[in-house]
């Protein structure tokens, strides 16, 4: 069975600060990695996601995130956070060579002080 | 492409009654996805299609819970009789392949109240 754990249910950075949302993921089979993010009032949307190559993968609005296999996680960071960053971010995988549904984490709501 | 679209944005209705959700996919897209999220459990996935068919609806909570999708620009999710536990966010998303890397893509929701 696979799941997503992921630290912190509310973090808060100033502006301009660094952004740090841990996700650790267990799976059984190497796993396929997700960040979404969702917006007030609105769907989710894709930020990035992990396929095999590079490590560290770059996804939309400055972010990124580095898969850790030996530490089975994929932390998302932006070196400076904005406002328009404020959002609830969820880590999801998908185990398997399929197209399944995929497994979310309970999301990080993501506080942008002034 | 408008994305997937999803109706009603809001639904408030009483115990006991039928509700009715309703997603359209991008069109194209071969496979599509019904997800509930709430607060206590997240967002969890209730069942997908793939080219209409159902392929795995092991997360529907309990019988009173069934989705359709009659073709492939429409699919369904019913809730009869709703209870309050129902009220949740649901999404419907769709993708198009079958590649684990496959992306998702939402719809809005539908912001259920059942009181």
């Amino acid at each position: 069975a696979q799941s997503v754990t992921q630290l912190g249910s509310h973090v808060s950075v100033s502006e301009g600060a660094l952004v740090l949302l841990r996700c650790n993921y267990s799976s059984s089979v190497p796993p396929y990695l997700f960040w979404y993010v969702q917006y007030p009032n609105q769907g989710l949307q894709l930020l990035l996601k992990y396929t095999t190559g590079a490590t560290l993968v770059k996804g939309i609005n400055g972010f990124e995130a580095e898969f850790k296999k030996s530490e089975t996680s994929f932390h998302l960071t932006k070196p400076s956070a904005h406002m328009s960053d404020a959002a609830e971010y969820f880590c999801a995988v998908r185990s398997g060579g399929g197209a399944d549904g995929l497994t979310f984490g309970k999301g990080t709501h993501l506080i942008i002080q002034p | 492409d408008a994305g997937v679209i999803q109706s009603p944005r809001h639904e408030v209705t009483e115990m006991g009654q039928e509700v009715t959700l309703r997603c359209k996919p991008i069109s194209g897209h071969d496979y599509l996805f019904w997800y509930r999220q709430t607060m206590m459990r997240g967002l969890e996935l209730l069942i997908y299609f793939n080219n209409n068919v159902p392929i795995d609806d092991s997360g529907m909570p309990e019988d009173r819970f069934s989705a359709k999708m009659p073709n492939a620009s429409f699919s369904t999710l019913k809730i009869q009789p709703s209870e309050p536990r129902d009220s949740a966010v649901y999404f419907c998303a769709s993708s198009l392949g079958g590649g684990p890397y496959t992306e998702a893509f939402f719809g809005q929701g539908t912001r259920l109240t059942v009181v």
